[in-house]
């Protein structure tokens, strides 16, 4: 079965720090997601994102966060400054469309920010 | 805002036994997910209805919908010891997917 992939899975860094998270969708999805996680809670929604631009944004997703898809299998999320709080399980998802497809998720990337 | 709200949050039950999760949401939706997540480990789906009244069964596992009462039930019967895990339902509003809090199974022999 075709997958969502993440890297790094792990990413460790210091408060105030930018961080880039990677997703490649599969290959054919048209519609990208991002969810997080702070362990051991719900899964939370972050962006949507359709022919190039944001669809729908959560009030978690502030001026601090963006996302691109800046060629044609990448799709990533951009921490501008990390705080502590933003330590999370981040999951990448897509699918072809919405609605009557299920939502393929990545294994995630575990943000750690000390 | 769409909320979407499960119970219980938490549930131990001994194998063999039959048990329903909950998963009542505040938007109208005919699109409802079932998702599995074991400890460090990312969602697997389970379950998509589509419709009201539909009902999907997968093993000891049984989802149905009312769209009209705006709840969705997992069903577990005989339920062994694989089956512990963290179970999510998420409604789907098209242009993104609203997660309840997961129901967190225990199996115990």
């Amino acid at each position: 079965e075709p997958e969502v992939t993440q890297t790094p899975s792990h990413q460790v860094t210091q408060m105030g720090q930018e961080v880039i998270l990677r997703c490649v969708p599969i290959s054919n999805h048209l519609y990208f997601y991002w969810y997080r996680q702070i362990l051991g809670q719900k899964v939370e929604f972050l962006v949507s994102f359709y022919n190039n631009e944001i669809s729908e944004k959560s009030e978690i997703f502030d001026d601090q966060f963006s996302v691109e898809r800046p060629d044609g299998s990448n799709f990533t999320l951009k921490i501008r400054s990390t705080k502590l709080e933003d330590s999370a399980m981040y999951f990448c998802a897509s699918r072809d469309r919405p609605g009557n497809e299920k939502l393929f998720f990545g294994s995630g990337t575990q943000l750690s920010v000390l | 805002e769409l909320k979407v709200e499960q119970n219980p949050l938490f549930l131990s039950m001994q194998e063999g036994k039959n048990y329903t999760i909950y998963c009542n949401y505040s938007t109208t939706s005919d699109r409802l997910y079932w998702y599995r997540q074991d400890p460090g480990k990312s969602l697997e789906s389970l379950f998509v209805l589509l419709s009201n009244g539909a009902v999907k069964q997968e093993g000891r596992l049984m989802a149905s919908l009312d769209t009209k009462a705006r709840l969705s039930t997992l069903h577990i019967t005989a339920a062994v010891h694989d089956l512990s895990a963290t179970y999510f339902c998420a409604v789907d509003t098209n242009n993104d997917m609203r997660f309840g809090a997961g129901t967190r199974l225990t199996v115990k022999p």
